[in-house]
């Protein structure tokens, strides 16, 4: 069963606090995703990944980065937490090869920023 | 950049009946689109892809229409069930290698 893990289900971190977010795929896909999920805005690109230390932002970067050192794990951070950052944060995976291939999402962190 | 529009407004319907789900796009024809199924507190999960070239596709209960001339896809669950109330969303992809992502219709079935 293919699965995309958080690591995180729920977290509560100070404004002005780094924050890692990590996600684990082991289908051995090659691209990888970090979407916010917000009432009435949708899913919203962050940053993904083609392959292993390859990124490219996507339609909201500003206040994030992001790590993929080795396939099967994509790190989202927040170099220093606002309140403002406060949403569900969804990893996803796909495999590559064409573009029409389904994404696996992983079930989602909620990350509130006091 | 492509826009996608799926109605903010829940659909309520009873059991048993056919619902019935939009999503409009402006721009240019995607190549493809996707339909995806998301329960509460949870992340999407794939449902069903229809291509450009395709008039229709169908899975058991489901069924998604694409009209390129109509610049819409319309996704059908027949005889709806409880447990198919959920937010369902549509992705579409111009060729773009990233699909772009409808904010969601919400469907409550009532028992």
């Amino acid at each position: 069963d293919v699965k995309v893990t958080q690591s995180s289900r729920y977290l509560v971190k100070r404004t002005g606090e780094k924050v890692f977010l990590e996600c684990v795929q082991d289908m051995d896909h090659e691209n990888m995703f970090w979407y916010r999920q917000d009432p009435g805005l949708g899913l919203r690109l962050i940053y993904f990944s083609y392959d292993v230390k390859m990124k490219e932002k996507g339609d909201i970067p500003e206040g994030y980065s992001v790590s993929r050192e080795k396939k099967e794990r994509f790190s989202l951070i927040l170099e220093s937490a606002s309140t403002n950052q406060t949403s569900m944060y969804l990893c996803a995976s796909r495999n590559s090869g064409a573009s029409y291939n389904e994404q696996f999402f992983g079930p989602g962190t909620r990350l509130t920023v006091l | 950049s492509q826009k996608i529009e799926q109605n903010s407004e829940a659909l309520n319907i009873q059991e048993g009946k056919t619902a019935t789900l939009t999503c409009n796009y402006t721009n240019y024809s995607p190549a493809y689109l996707q339909w995806y199924r998301q329960d509460p507190g949870r992340g999407p999960v794939f449902l069903l892809l229809i291509r450009e070239n395709e008039k229709e596709k169908r899975k058991e209960r489901l069924k998604v229409t694409f009209d390129t001339t109509l610049k819409q896809s319309l996704f059908h669950i027949t005889a709806s069930q409880p447990a198919d109330s959920a937010t369902y969303l549509c992705a579409l992809s111009v060729g773009s290698y990233i699909p772009t992502f409808g904010r969601g219709t919400s469907l409550i079935v009532h028992p």
